[in-house]
């Protein structure tokens, strides 16, 4: 079993929808938790971060960890074509050593 | 700024050659990494190198070695290339300390293994 656990999709939705994104992991001792959105043929980029459990908003995104069900959301409120991208879920016990889900593709529908 | 910079961009090997992809990051970060990333399976590290003259194993270590060249270069050798390596290899740098430093990612070496 993978320490984390993401659905690959592929998620498709019209413009101007919420894209809602969940992980789940194992390992009780991550602490920190971000998203990173990768764009086609380009390396990851780090979107959200959350520093143990709560929820954070930054513009259009909402990330949410709830560490008692050891799982991780996040939220894009209306979504844009632009958003369209890989978004991969990590976590660390400490500073500097992530742990990636697969990544969840998303397209949006102009 | 370039940030991070992986060389080659492309490469195609035949099995049981070797190669060494190159990361070099201008950001005087102290630490680097080498993940590979695989349809389904995510990011999964390779080696790391939490400051200039250490290196660790990571998740996949088999079949691969690494040089902390110097604190701006991170290289990785592929002795031996086998298609199961056949991947796309991305390296990161960051400055880890509190609150947290984000991983820095180059755009990737896409490695063919025939």
């Amino acid at each position: 079993q993978k320490e984390v656990e993401q659905d690959p999709g592929p998620l498709s939705v019209p413009e101007g929808a919420i894209v809602s994104l969940n992980c789940t992991y194992s390992n009780s001792a991550f602490q920190y938790f971000m998203w990173y959105r990768q764009y086609s043929r380009k390396g990851p980029e780090l979107l959200m971060y959350t520093y143990s459990s709560g929820n954070k908003e930054d513009g259009r995104f909402t990330a949410q960890v709830d560490k008692s069900s050891k799982y991780i959301s996040l939220f894009i409120r209306d979504s844009q074509p632009s958003d369209s991208a890989t978004y991969l879920c990590a976590m660390s016990p400490n500073d500097y050593k992530l742990s990636f889900g697969a990544g969840t593709t998303v397209t949006v529908r102009a | 700024n370039a940030g991070v910079t992986q060389t080659p961009k492309f490469q195609v090997l035949k099995t049981g050659q070797s190669m060494t992809l190159q990361c070099a990051q201008d950001m005087n970060h102290n630490s680097m990494y080498w993940y590979r990333q695989d349809p389904g399976m995510g990011l999964r590290l390779i080696y790391y190198s939490a400051s200039e003259g250490t290196t660790d194993k990571g998740e996949v270590p088999n079949g691969y070695n690494v040089s902390r060249l110097n604190k701006r270069e991170f290289s990785l050798r592929l002795e031996s290339a086998a298609p199961s390596q056949t991947s796309v290899y991305f390296c990161a740098s960051t400055l880890p300390g509190h609150p947290y430093q984000p991983q820095h990612f180059g755009d990737g070496t896409r490695l063919s293994i025939l």
